[in-house]
């Protein structure tokens, strides 16, 4: 069964930094390109991030270009996201979710997110 | 520039089917879509990617109620034979250069 658990997730004041982590299980994590999506209270879904399978390209949405970093270790089947200089407007549930193979770039596989609140 | 376009709302009643819409931006009429459900206060869930072509590939364990189909810049969502648990948000996801996009989403409510 494919599993993906983030964590990492908490309350931090605006300005400071956190670093999630998504730990995939039930499959060849290597094999997949991944990505981060948020969900601010009461709204829709918002894509954050992306990474190939060899880390080799990465992509950001404009709203997070600058202070975010996704990084990821297949040896360890983890995703992670650094984040830096956070903004209220980045209070959000983070998902990780993993991209189909060969079906274009459309995400199969979603976790069940961690919560990040930036307030004073 | 690729933007997908949902109803914000949609009710059926308990039993009978719905009909979500998914439209994709002028010039993008050829793309594939992905259709996840997010039930209350749970993360989303892939129910199945839709192609131009109106063919659909459903996730694990997604029940034959819920279908895909498309028409020109449109693709659909059909639930049939509503049961309590569809009432969910329902969104549309799909791809461009270097991004991903979703649509704002559909609230469906079973009545």
């Amino acid at each position: 069964e494919v599993q993906l658990v983030e964590s990492g997730g908490g309350l931090v004041q605006p300005g400071g930094s956190l670093r999630l982590s998504c730990a995939a299980s039930g499959f060849t994590f290597s094999s997949y390109e991944m990505n981060w999506v948020r969900q601010a209270p009461g709204k829709g879904l918002e894509w954050v991030s992306y990474i190939t399978r060899s880390s080799s390209t990465i992509y950001y949405a404009d709203s997070v270009k600058g202070r975010f970093t996704i990084s990821r270790d297949n040896a360890k089947n983890s995703l992670y996201l650094q984040m830096n200089s956070l903004r209220v407007e980045d209070s959000a549930v983070y998902y990780c979710a993993r991209e189909m193979i060969g079906g274009g770039d459309l995400l199969d596989s979603w976790g069940q997110g961690t919560l990040v609140t930036v307030s004073s | 520039q690729l933007v997908l376009t949902q109803s914000p709302s949609a009710s059926a009643s308990l039993g009978a089917s719905v009909k979500l819409t998914c439209t994709l931006s002028s010039g993008h009429s050829n793309y594939a879509i992905a259709w996840h459900q997010q039930q209350p206060e749970k993360g989303p869930r892939y129910l199945m990617k839709v192609t131009s072509d109106g063919s659909h590939t459903k996730g694990d364990g997604i029940p034959d109620r819920f279908s895909g189909s498309s028409s020109g810049a449109e693709r659909y969502l059909t639930i049939s034979s509503l049961q309590s648990e569809d009432e969910a948000d329902y969104y549309c996801q799909t791809w461009g250069t270097g991004f991903r996009v979703f649509g704002g989403g559909t609230k469906l409510t079973v009545l």
